[in-house]
């Protein structure tokens, strides 16, 4: 069963650049699936960040993209969320998850999520 | 303003069946994709419920049932108990990229 954990700063000043990681085990990274990013602000609902396969392809949520990058390490087994200007409204638990493009095609794993505040 | 519209409230009693539906349109469920449904119980993360409109994944129980018509999906809970008790989210895809309903918060009175 594939585990995946979040890691990286809990707190982010405003302008700054939120850096998160995800360590993918149990499970190689390098398969066929997608691994993705969504966030949820407190008390509200999921949003999708974006998703990167393990060849380098990506795919934004389009109200982010001009402040997203998600790159892989497939050395580490790792993937990361890079989200640049951040202010008060990126304020969420970030998690990491995989969408299996072996069966369900559905987000089927995630991480226990990371809270990131955005505070001075 | 989500892409996918969920009611924000549903309840019943230990039990009863309960609904919740998801909304959309012709850009994302209308255009044939599939519908995946999420429960999250407080503090946690989001975990699988349904799959591909109307599968369940290992180890969920077959109380929980989801369908698809047009533009639209429903999860169907019967036999209600007070561990269903969570937020439930529907999850498709518009235009190629992944969608949220602004989810659902069932209460079991």
């Amino acid at each position: 069963q594939v585990q995946l954990q979040e890691s990286g700063p809990g707190l982010v000043k405003p302008s700054g650049t939120l850096s998160l990681t995800c360590t993918v085990s149990g499970g190689s990274i390098s398969n066929s699936h997608w691994w993705t990013w969504v966030r949820q602000s407190p008390g509200k609902g999921l949003e999708w960040v974006g998703e990167i396969f393990h060849g380098g392809r990506t795919n934004y949520n389009p109200s982010l993209k001009s402040r997203v990058t998600i790159s892989v390490d497939k050395s580490k087994s790792q993937f990361s969320l890079n989200l640049t200007s951040v202010t008060a409204a990126d304020t969420a638990v970030y998690y990491c998850a995989r969408e299996d493009h072996s069966g369900t095609y559905a987000f089927d794993s995630w991480g226990q999520g990371a809270l990131v505040t955005v505070s001075s | 303003q989500s892409v996918l519209t969920q009611p924000p409230s549903v309840s019943g009693a230990p039990g009863q069946r309960v609904t919740i539906s998801c909304t959309g349109s012709s850009s994302n469920i209308g255009a044939g994709y599939d519908v995946h449904w999420y429960q999250q119980l407080p503090g946690t993360a989001p975990k699988l419920l349904i799959f591909g409109n109307n599968n369940r994944p290992s180890g969920v129980p077959d109380r929980f049932s989801g369908s698809k018509s047009g533009s639209s999906a429903s999860l169907a809970i019967t036999g209600l108990q007070a561990e269903d008790e969570a937020d439930y989210y529907c999850q498709s895809y518009d235009n190629g990229l992944r969608v949220f309903g602004g989810g659902t918060k069932l209460t079991v009175l």
